[in-house]
C-alpha cells in the first residue's frame, strides 16, 4: 500500500464548475500537506500548502486537512478551462525535506 | 537563476549506457531534491541534499544511481548502466533551507529531463 492514494481520474467538468480533489495518507507523521498543478510537459508548481488541520482558502482554491481521517481535499470553485492540469497532493514530516506524492488526478475542465 | 534548469531537457539513450543529468537550482537555494516522475504516476522521491551533503538517498532504487553536489549549488544524478525500466522524467527541486525546519517545506521545481532507454 502507497503512503499517499489519491485517485488518478480523469476527471472531466462543464466550465464553472466546482472540482473536488481528494487524497489519503496512512502516515500519521504527516504535518504539511501541499497541492501541486502540473501542465503536460512542466515540473510541477505549488498552489497551496497547509500545516496540520484545517482549510485555508486561496481566490477560487480552498485546501482542507481532516488528519483524524487522514483525509485532504482542494476545492476549485468556478473552474476554468486553464485549470486544465494535473493535481498533485504532497506530505511531509515536520523535520524531513522529503515531500512524498500522490499519484496526481487530470482535470479536464471544458468551455 | 531565477529558476531551476535541467539539462538536458531530453536524452535517448541504449540499454546499459551511462547517463549524466544536470541540475542548476535557483539561487541561494540550498536544499537540492531529484525525484522520478514515470508515465501517469506522481514524484517519486530519489534523493535530497542539504549543501553539498545527501540528507536523504533513500528514494535511489539501487547502486546504478548516484548523485552528487559537490559545490553545494550544481548537482549531477548519474545512471550506470541504464535499463529500459530507467526510462522517465527526472525532476530536480530546490528550497530554502530555513523553510524545512521553521515551515512547510515549498519545492520550486525545474521541466525535467526526459530519459529514453532504448
Amino acid at each position: 500500500q502507497k503512503e499517499v492514494e489519491q485517485d488518478p481520474g480523469p476527471l472531466s467538468v462543464p466550465e464553472g464548475a466546482i472540482v473536488s480533489l481528494n487524497c489519503t495518507y496512512s502516515n500519521s507523521a504527516f504535518q504539511y500537506f501541499m497541492w501541486y498543478r502540473q501542465y503536460s510537459r512542466k515540473g510541477p508548481e505549488l498552489l497551496m500548502y497547509t500545516y496540520s488541520s484545517g482549510n485555508k482558502e486561496d481566490g477560487r482554491f480552498t485546501a482542507q486537512v481532516d488528519k483524524s481521517s487522514k483525509y485532504i481535499s482542494l476545492f476549485i470553485r468556478d473552474s476554468q478551462p486553464s485549470d486544465s492540469a494535473t493535481y498533485l497532493c504532497a506530505m511531509s514530516g515536520s523535520n524531513t525535506g522529503k515531500l512524498i506524492f500522490g499519484q496526481g488526478t487530470t482535470l479536464q475542465v471544458k468551455p | 537563476g531565477a529558476g531551476v534548469s535541467q539539462t538536458p531537457s531530453n536524452k535517448v539513450t541504449e540499454k546499459g549506457k551511462y547517463v549524466e543529468l544536470r541540475c542548476d537550482p535557483i539561487s541561494g537555494h540550498t536544499a537540492l531534491y531529484w525525484y522520478r516522475q514515470s508515465l501517469g504516476q506522481g514524484p517519486e522521491f530519489l534523493i535530497y541534499f542539504q549543501g553539498t551533503g545527501a540528507a536523504d538517498d533513500s528514494g535511489l532504487p539501487n547502486d546504478r544511481f548516484f548523485a552528487v553536489r559537490p559545490e553545494g549549488s550544481v548537482s549531477t544524478l548519474k545512471i550506470q548502466r541504464t535499463e529500459r525500466g530507467d526510462s522517465a522524467v527526472y525532476l530536480c527541486a530546490s528550497s530554502l533551507r530555513d523553510r524545512i525546519y521553521s515551515g512547510a517545506n515549498v519545492l520550486t521545481f525545474g521541466a525535467g529531463s526526459r530519459l529514453t532507454v532504448l
